[in-house]
């Protein structure tokens, strides 16, 4: 059974990067596509961008390039750095394993972190 | 590519709960849908449009046509008051789009 968790900072500073870990368990990171998703407060989710084969990447265009996805194969984690946060990216950030990369189905997404941008 | 759906359905228990999902030719597309109860993390119900993943009760179903996606949940219970929110891939764009989510309360 695939499992993935989210960790890393809770409170990050205005104009500083957001960096965020996902660990995934019952798979090789380098197997499949793995996407990051957040819910800012009161909003709906919003996708921010997958990895796969262990480097190829696309993103969410509303994010205007501050965003990197990657993997660390060895540790079987992938990640997410948003850089220059505002207080509009305060949001629940989650990662998810793609379990079919034709329509793009999340399944398992990991329970969730919150992230706060504030000075 | 927008998603539109309602922010919010209410309905009884027993009765049937009719989600619908909005976008242009929708029905070209495939359509997930994901239930997310409060303080939790979302979960996939309903994969390409009308298949459900192994342990989602028969009483969740999906259909795609035309403009619109719907979400159908019969004897609705409790346990299902959650937000739910439509995902497609716009391979047009190379985007991933959620809908903005809609509330199911049972009341």
């Amino acid at each position: 059974q695939v499992q993935v968790r989210e960790s890393g900072p809770g409170l990050v500073k205005p104009s500083e990067t957001l960096s965020l870990t996902c660990s995934v368990f019952g798979a090789f990171v380098s197997s499949h596509y793995w996407s990051w998703v957040r819910k800012p407060p009161g909003r709906g989710l919003e996708w921010i961008g997958y990895v796969y084969d262990a480097g190829t990447t696309n993103y969410n265009p509303s994010l205007k390039s501050r965003a990197i996805v990657s993997v660390d194969t060895p540790k079987n984690q992938f990640s997410l750095k948003l850089r220059s946060v505002t207080t509009a990216d305060t949001a629940v950030y989650y990662c998810a394993r793609v379990s079919d990369s034709s329509a793009f189905v999340f399944d398992p997404w990991g329970q969730g972190r919150l992230v706060t941008v504030s000075s | 590519y927008v998603l539109t759906q309602p922010s919010s359905v209410a309905v009884a228990p027993g009765r049937t709960a009719t989600i619908t999902c909005g976008g242009n030719n929708i029905g070209l597309k495939s359509v997930q849908w994901y239930q997310q109860k409060a303080g939790q993390a979302p979960a996939l119900v309903v994969h390409y449009d009308r298949n459900r993943p192994p342990g989602i009760p028969e009483r969740f179903s999906g259909s795609n046509s035309g403009n619109t996606a719907t979400l159908i949940i019969n004897r609705v219970e409790a346990g299902d008051e959650a937000d739910y929110h439509c995902q497609v891939w716009d391979s047009s764009e190379d985007v991933l789009v959620f809908g903005g989510g809609t509330k199911l309360t049972v009341l």
